[in-house]
């Protein structure tokens, strides 16, 4: 069953780091783009960036670049979302997703990570 | 950037037909992807490239695009088809992904 496994709930406090997961099975790691994409409490879904695996080619939308790190170690097929310094506004559900081959839908999510920052 | 526009609410009764519209700028020179989203729950792909349908979901959803709008059909609606629906392109221009704003069915 081809899959994307997220790490568990965080709660953080303001000024804190933070790095979770998503680890691939079931097919190809590194031939298929991961994304990631936000969710705040009530709101609608938020493109924050994508990394090939294979050679970690990664962009990043203008909304997250310099907010966060988007990395992945192929040799155990996992993608990582980090942050250096945590903000209250980055409560959020955070998803990862594998790009579909052959064109640029999402087809594959994560069930998620709930990543809440309070002081 | 580009900006996809849906409204916010689409309430439609059991067995009629529900149509949710995600609007954009020529949006029928792109692929257009749609997401089904059930409170608690991760989004599911439901059409993609305007009116592909993945395997496991069922005939009664069905996708159009064309000028400045694309049109996600739901068809003798459910209940369980109750849920915010997204629309999502990639913009060339950019490099960038794209959501709409979302919609929730309301089922009466």
């Amino acid at each position: 069953e081809v899959q994307l496994v997220q790490s568990g709930a965080e709660v953080k406090k303001p000024g804190e780091s933070l790095k979770i997961s998503c680890k691939g099975s079931g097919y190809s790691f590194t031939s298929y783009w991961i994304g990631w994409v936000r969710q705040m409490p009530g709101k609608g879904l938020e493109w924050m960036g994508i990394i090939y695996p294979g050679d970690s080619d990664t962009r990043y939308s203008p909304s997250f670049q310099g907010q966060v790190t988007i990395s992945a170690d192929k040799s155990i097929s996992t993608a990582y979302l980090q942050w250096s310094s945590l903000k209250a506004s980055d409560t959020a559900m955070y998803y990862c997703v594998r790009r579909h081959s052959g064109d640029d839908a999402f087809d594959i999510w994560g069930q998620g990570t709930m990543v809440t920052v309070s002081s | 950037s580009y900006v996809l526009t849906q409204p916010p609410s689409v309430s439609v009764a059991p067995g009629q037909t529900a149509r949710i519209t995600c609007g954009g700028n020529n949006i029928g020179s792109k692929s257009v992807h749609w997401y089904q989203q059930k409170p608690g729950q991760a989004p599911v792909l439901v059409v993609y490239d305007d009116s592909d349908r993945p395997s496991g979901i069922p005939e009664r959803f069905s996708g159009s695009n064309s000028g400045n709008t694309a049109t996600l059909t739901i068809s003798r609606v459910e209940a369980g088809d109750e849920a915010d629906y997204y629309c999502q392109v990639w913009d060339s221009s950019s490099d960038h992904y794209v959501f709409g704003t979302g919609t929730k069915v309301t089922v009466l």
